[in-house]
C-alpha cells in the first residue's frame, strides 16, 4: 500500500460526459501527480501541482483539468469525453517539490462507452 | 530527457537472479537513472536509483557502467510476485516529471 488514494476505483460513462477522480496523496506530501496509461500511448505525464499550484504540464488535453485543494487532495476533470480517453489514470505524490520518489495509487480505471 | 532502449520482454526461473539491461547512451552528466516496476495494471512502484555508482536496497541492486551509457537491474532472488513490466527511466535530478518508456515485461516463471 503506498498511501495515496484514488476514488473511484472503476468509472464507465457515455460519451460526451464529465467525471471528476480524485486523489488523497500520502500524509504530508505536497506534490501531486496526474499520468494517465492507455493501451497505445503507454504511461504519459499529464500534470503536477505543488502545495496548491500547478507545477509542470504535460500533454493534458484542454477538455482536462486539474486542481489541488487546501487540504492537499487533488481532484482531476475530464470534460467532453471521448472513447479515447478511456485508460487508468494514476495519482501520485512525493513530499516536496521535486522528489527522486514517487509513489503511485492504484488507478482509476475510465471506460468511455 | 535522455532515450533509453529496454528489451520487450524477459524470461527467468523462479529463485534465480533477474538481470534487466537499459541502454541509455545519450545520458547527461546530471541524469540519474531509475528503475519503476508496474505489476498488471496497479500503480507504479519505484524500486532504485542512481547517478553513477552502483546502489542496493532491499528491493534489488542497480549496475551502471562507467561511462554510464547502460545500466542493469538485478533482482537476486526472483520471486512469481516479480512478474511485472520494468521501466529504466533517466531523469534530471529536480525533474517534475517521469517519462515512462515502453519497458522491459519480466516474467517469472516456477
Amino acid at each position: 500500500d503506498s498511501g495515496v488514494t484514488q476514488t473511484p476505483k472503476h468509472l464507465i460513462t457515455a460519451t460526451g460526459q464529465r467525471v471528476t477522480l480524485r486523489c488523497s496523496p500520502r500524509s504530508g506530501d505536497l506534490s501531486v501527480y496526474w499520468y494517465q496509461q492507455s493501451l497505445d500511448q503507454g504511461l504519459q505525464f499529464l500534470i503536477q501541482y505543488y502545495n496548491g499550484e500547478e507545477r509542470a504540464k504535460g500533454n493534458i488535453l484542454e477538455r482536462f483539468s486539474a486542481q489541488q485543494f487546501p487540504d492537499l487532495h487533488s481532484e482531476l476533470n475530464l470534460s467532453s469525453l471521448e472513447l479515447g480517453d478511456s485508460a487508468l489514470y494514476f495519482c501520485a505524490s512525493s513530499p516536496h517539490y521535486t522528489d527522486t520518489e514517487a509513489f503511485f495509487g492504484q488507478g482509476t480505471r475510465l471506460t468511455v462507452v | 530527457d535522455a532515450k533509453t532502449t529496454q528489451p520487450t520482454s524477459m524470461d527467468c526461473a523462479e529463485g534465480r537472479a533477474a538481470n534487466l539491461p537499459c541502454n541509455h547512451s545519450t545520458i547527461s552528466g546530471n541524469e540519474y537513472v531509475y528503475w519503476y516496476r508496474q505489476i498488471h495494471s496497479q500503480g507504479p512502484q519505484y524500486i532504485i536509483h542512481g547517478l553513477k555508482n552502483n546502489e542496493t536496497n532491499e528491493m534489488a541492486s542497480l549496475i551502471i557502467t562507467e561511462d554510464r551509457k547502460s545500466s542493469t537491474l538485478i533482482l537476486p532472488h526472483a520471486t512469481l510476485r516479480d512478474t511485472a513490466v520494468y521501466y529504466c527511466i533517466v531523469r534530471v535530478e529536480g525533474a517534475q516529471k517521469l517519462v515512462f518508456g515502453q519497458g522491459t515485461r519480466l516474467t517469472i516463471n516456477p
